[in-house]
């Protein structure tokens, strides 16, 4: 079952913040909500997590909204290295080796 | 620091052949999760291992098997290979009770 919807692709020019939202409407008390994303033919790599508060790091920041329906992944200034396929998943913790789904992301590409 | 290593990088084999592909996850990592990747797709899990024990099994065919030893790297055994096997295969580990998988190169698996 999707857990997350995402728009399938989106575009950014290159130095302008990239917001990629996520729908996650059915989202359970105890799921947090993760980004990876995956640059062609690479394996997955780890953008950012949060639970209900609003998440920063060097990468990137994470708005969750009050409800926790939905989210955005901003990537504050966006470079040609960014363009890839953003995924948003869904997932309880703790991690003991549960499934972890990627469904289908959001394809970025930035634009010089 | 160490990454996931998978190998080998690339595989080309026949249908109805056997392959075997490795994953040494990163040191005291005690999860590995493995999933496969066709062209354009994303990427789908197929199994994963908690502490040597299988955890959760996603959309694996039943002519796949896996296992994780005592020194936690794992291994995907693939029999009857079909042209539809042909497929980037991803290992990632994991810390129980961490929020990051983190992903290997992958093994690119080719079946004439």
């Amino acid at each position: 079952d999707a857990k997350t919807t995402q728009p399938p692709s989106m575009d950014c020019a290159e130095g302008r913040a990239a917001n990629l939202p996520c729908n996650h409407s059915t989202i359970s008390g105890n799921e947090y909500v993760y980004w990876y994303r995956q640059i062609h033919s690479q394996g997955p790599q780890y953008i950012i997590h949060g639970l209900k508060n609003n998440e920063t790091n060097e990468m990137a920041s994470l708005i969750i909204t009050e409800d926790r329906k939905s989210s955005t992944l901003i990537l504050p200034h966006a470079t040609l290295r960014d363009t890839a396929v953003y995924y948003c998943i869904v997932r309880a913790l703790p991690n003991t080796g549960n499934q972890f789904y990627f469904g289908t992301g959001t394809s970025l590409t930035v634009i010089p | 620091a160490a990454g996931v290593i998978q190998s080998p990088r690339h595989l080309i084999k026949e249908k109805r052949e056997t392959a075997t592909l490795k994953c040494y996850p990163i040191p005291r990592h005690d999860t590995v999760y493995w999933y496969q990747q066709g062209p354009g797709q994303d990427p789908q899990f197929l199994i994963s291992f908690y502490e040597k024990m299988q955890s959760d099994k996603g959309s694996i065919p039943d002519r796949f098997s896996a296992q994780q030893f005592s020194d936690y790297h794992s291994e995907l055994n693939m029999s009857s290979l079909e042209l539809g096997d042909s497929a980037l295969y991803f290992c990632a580990s994991s810390l129980q009770g961490s929020e990051k998988l983190f992903f290997g190169s992958g093994t690119q698996l080719s079946v004439l």
